[in-house]
């Protein structure tokens, strides 16, 4: 099956600073990459995603990159303020009716004031 | 419109009790998910199913069992607790499309096996 590995798996920035988070898979077949942000206490909540189609989303301060030839994708935080600190996992899933998401293991990212 | 809904939001058992976790979605999606989430391990996948009457073991499904009981709902039951169930349980669901399989999840149940 799928293997999702996530670096790194804690990252402290300065305010204003960007982040960096980088997610590997092994999987060719995989075409969905979604990205999701987990507030202490809450349940992980889409912030950004994309498919194979393309190399880049970009939504304000977030942006997605996908290189499908080296089978890796990052996420992408700039301006970052202090509300942007949470647990943030990526994902895998071959979008087709019963196919499962694959998930790395989280990075706590925290935005020093 | 309240998306995944979970109950309840915290419990507490002891060994060999058994109980049975609720989750129900107003998207009108087909797929569900119940996934387990222990520091350091992310999110590993109990049971899902594809759609109504249909479900499948996921990476950790010893020790579950689920039921889809009709499209909304999907209940995760632990028929005997145990302390390496203590754990926050996240149920999810998602539209089986494949360019609208967007995963949408719960607010957790924090589940405690004395």
């Amino acid at each position: 099956g799928e293997n999702v590995e996530q670096h790194p798996s804690t990252l402290s920035v300065q305010e204003g600073d960007s982040a960096v988070i980088k997610c590997t898979y092994s999987d060719s077949a995989s075409n969905y990459f979604p990205w999701y942000k987990q507030e202490l206490g809450k349940g992980p909540q889409l912030i950004i995603d994309i498919r194979s189609n393309v190399g880049e989303k970009k939504d304000q301060r977030i942006a997605v990159t996908l290189n499908k030839t080296a089978k890796h994708f990052s996420l992408h935080i700039t301006e970052t303020q202090p509300e942007d600190s949470a647990v943030y996992f990526c994902a895998a899933k071959i979008s087709n009716t019963g196919n499962q998401f694959y998930f790395g293991t989280g990075t706590s990212l925290t935005v020093i004031p | 419109n309240a998306g995944v809904t979970q109950t309840p939001k915290f419990q507490v058992l002891k060994t060999g009790q058994s109980m049975t976790l609720q989750c129900a979605q107003d998207m009108n999606h087909n797929s569900m998910y119940w996934y387990r989430q222990d520091p350091g391990m992310g999110l590993r996948l109990i049971y899902y199913s594809a759609s109504e009457g249909t479900t499948d073991k996921g990476e950790v499904p010893n020790g579950y069992n689920v039921s889809r009981l009709n499209k909304r709902e999907f209940s995760l039951r632990l028929e005997s607790a145990a302390p390496s169930q203590t754990s926050v349980y996240f149920c999810a669901s998602s539209e089986e499309h494949p360019s609208r399989d967007t995963q949408y999840f719960g607010p957790g149940t924090r589940l405690t096996v004395l």
